[in-house]
């Protein structure tokens, strides 16, 4: 992921509606994408991921899609609920090395 | 199931002091992670390591020490802790590399 500075994104969704969260990231040469869900006060937590040989992937309520071209990850959270209020990041790496780079994230509220 | 702990959970300490945060994993991982967040920054890797007795530097190590002598715990070490090593630490673990990492509930350390 890339820095977007120091005001962390927000997006604000209406319970039930699907939400869209975005990530750019900056390494070509990136092969394997992680989405991680973060709540107040806690460790990340794995939600899904995908490797450049797909461009989506569809888990329980979430769906990640990639596009190489533009280098660009999204994750999409179908009928949002109350306790998907968090913060959500994309971490991006390649299998030859330990050093995924986590982009800075974007808070998630959940208006009901 | 304890997976990955971490303690403490909450530190204050001055400027000066040598501080140490550990880390415990009990799924046999071979690769542990020491990550620093702090707000603009998102996360970054201050060390990992391979294996028991491997170590690496990541992208900011400067300031602090780790060790690795049994594969479960990968304890942190502050020599000489600054305010600017004032931060939430995570320790993270992962089966393969390259693979996914989980990640620890965090230590929240305040340096004076």
């Amino acid at each position: 992921g890339e820095s977007v500075g120091l005001h962390l994104p927000t997006l604000s969704v209406q319970e039930g509606d699907n939400s869209i969260i975005n990530c750019a990231y900056s390494n070509s040469a990136s092969d394997y994408f992680i989405w991680y869900k973060q709540e107040s006060g806690k460790g990340p937590q794995f939600i899904i991921d995908i490797r450049s040989n797909m461009d989506k992937r569809q888990g329980q309520r979430v769906t990640v899609l990639l596009n190489k071209t533009v280098k660009h990850l999204s994750l999409q959270i179908a009928a949002t609920q109350p306790g998907d209020s968090a913060v959500y990041f994309c971490a991006d790496g390649d299998n030859y090395g330990q050093n995924f780079v986590f982009g800075p994230g974007t808070r998630l509220s959940v208006l009901p | 199931d304890a997976g990955i702990t971490q303690s403490p959970r909450y530190k204050i300490t001055e400027t000066g002091r040598q501080v140490t945060l550990m880390c415990h994993q009990t799924w046999s991982h071979s690769y542990m992670f020491w990550y620093r967040q702090d707000l603009g920054h998102g996360l970054r890797l201050i060390y990992y390591s391979a294996a028991a007795d491997i170590t690496d530097k990541g992208e900011v190590p400067d300031g602090y020490v780790v060790s690795r002598s049994k594969t479960e715990n990968f304890p942190l070490t502050l020599e000489s802790a600054t305010r600017s090593q004032t931060s939430v630490y995570f320790c993270a673990s992962s089966g393969t590399s390259g693979g996914t990492q989980y990640f620890g509930p965090g230590t929240r350390l305040l340096v004076l």
